[in-house]
């Protein structure tokens, strides 16, 4: 069973694109966390997805930022005229249908906007 | 809001030390909570998790708990050694609202050889 695939493992843009950064939960899971890392900081919460369903994206700023986990494929958080600011670590996380499982992470994505 | 505060920042000792870990939530209803370790460049991984009916959990040298009244959880780590060396984290589901994990800002911890 492998584990939460995030891809690209690095993605650089610059000020204006778009970023989509990709996330694979493992096999049986059906809810995905998206969290975003600044260097030196905690992780901060940003979006709770189901298959088709936001649950809970209270994290996420009200531009420019949206997510989604179709029925089928992967979760995509897509970042659209990426700034400065935007450059972080974007960490993806799964868990199975039951609440009380631990939370898997993946490798994360490395996003630098020059 | 959930705020999630983690002491020590940085801590240095030892090869052998026993040390202790320490994370505390402003919002003391803790549902679930897991501590975790990330090694620089990498993701998380996770090391314990106490379900809501628990108040303890132990694996290999680690013990984690948690006082759900007072919304404090300790990690503690017996005889440290090197490969330890990581940044802990901890992270905590409140009775209300949604189901997600709230991050403690970690402690980063060096053991010496």
């Amino acid at each position: 069973n492998a584990g939460v695939m995030q891809n690209p493992r690095h993605l650089v843009r610059r000020r204006g694109q778009e970023a989509r950064l990709r996330c694979s939960p493992m096999k049986g899971h059906s809810h995905v966390y998206w969290y975003r890392q600044l260097p030196e900081e905690g992780l901060k919460f940003m979006v709770y997805l189901q298959k088709e369903n936001i649950i809970d994206e209270s994290g996420m700023p009200k531009e420019r930022f949206s997510a989604e986990f179709p029925k089928e494929g992967p979760s995509i958080l897509r970042i659209q005229q990426v700034v400065r600011g935007d450059s972080a670590a974007y960490f993806c996380a799964s868990s199975p249908f039951r609440d009380d499982e631990k939370l898997f992470f993946g490798s994360g994505t490395q996003l630098s906007v020059l | 809001k959930q705020e999630v505060t983690q002491i020590p920042a940085a801590l240095s000792v030892p090869e052998g030390e026993n040390l202790v870990l320490n994370c505390s939530f402003t919002d003391s209803a803790i549902y679930n909570l897991q501590w975790f370790r990330q090694d620089p460049g990498k993701g998380l991984t996770s090391l314990l998790l106490i379900q809501s009916s628990q108040r303890e959990q132990t694996s290999g040298r680690l013990n984690a708990s948690l006082d759900k009244s007072s919304g404090r959880s300790t990690l503690y780590i017996a005889a440290s050694q090197p490969g330890d060396s990581a940044t802990y984290l901890c992270a905590g589901v409140t009775t209300s609202g949604t189901y997600k994990y709230i991050f403690g800002t970690g402690t980063r911890l060096k053991v010496l050889a």
